[in-house]
């Protein structure tokens, strides 16, 4: 069985250019988190859907992050214009039942220069 | 609000050592207490779970007991291999009891390296 499916895994870009990640969740899990970590920081929740819907999206750090969740087997992360301090590795988990653990997938490292 | 400390790292071991890897919490509500893995270059790992007082989360001969009079979910191993090498995340959910608990709180992590 697939696990949570996230591309690309290395993203170089530079400042100011548009950055789209991608999630596939494991199938019938009925939410997905986007986290973002970093050496600073640690692992920070961005935004939690359920069953497609956002329900908290606290954790977005600024109007430049955005994320969509068309349909149950795929989102995007995606931010515009990036800069530098963006660059972190960005995680997509998602869950089955509540209550239940998370599961992650590989991660995307993004680079900003 | 919902926080976890563990202890900080980085943890040397040598390999067949015994490991704990303390964890504490504090939490509204109900907490469910998960310990992750992060190997090299890779995603979390779940790699037990509790979810009540007094349940012993295992897998791959780690351990670790929901203790709630001391707010604690220590984890422990009683003989490490190199490829137990890792970070090692603990974490909690926490909410009303039956409520929508989705909500992942880290501590910081550990390095643990274990030589040969």
């Amino acid at each position: 069985d697939a696990g949570v499916i996230q591309s690309p895994r290395h993203e170089v870009t530079e400042m100011g250019q548009e950055v789209t990640l991608r999630c596939k969740p494991i199938s019938g899990h009925n939410s997905l988190f986007w986290y973002r970590q970093t050496m600073m920081r640690g692992l920070e929740l961005l935004i939690y859907f359920n069953n497609n819907v956002p329900i908290d999206d606290s954790g977005m750090p600024e109007d430049r992050f955005s994320a969509k969740m068309p349909n149950a087997s795929f989102s995007t992360l995606k931010i515009q214009p990036s800069e530098p301090r963006d660059s972190a590795v960005y995680f997509c988990a998602s869950r089955g039942l509540a209550g239940g653990g998370q599961f992650f997938g590989p991660g995307t490292r993004l680079t900003v220069l | 609000g919902d926080s976890v400390t563990q202890m900080e790292g980085p943890v040397t071991l040598s390999e067949e050592a015994f490991l704990t890897i303390n964890c504490t919490y504090t939490a509204t509500g109900y907490p469910s207490l998960f310990w992750y893995v992060q190997y090299p270059g890779e995603g979390l790992q779940l790699l037990l779970k509790a979810t009540k007082a007094d349940d012993k989360g295992s897998n791959k001969g780690f351990e670790a007991t929901y203790r709630k009079e001391t707010t604690s979910f220590h984890l422990e191993k009683g003989s490490v291999q190199v490829s137990d090498s890792a970070v090692y995340f603990c974490a909690l959910t926490s909410g009303a009891r039956g409520g929508s608990n989705y909500k992942l709180t880290f501590g910081k992590g550990t390095l643990l390296t274990v030589n040969p």
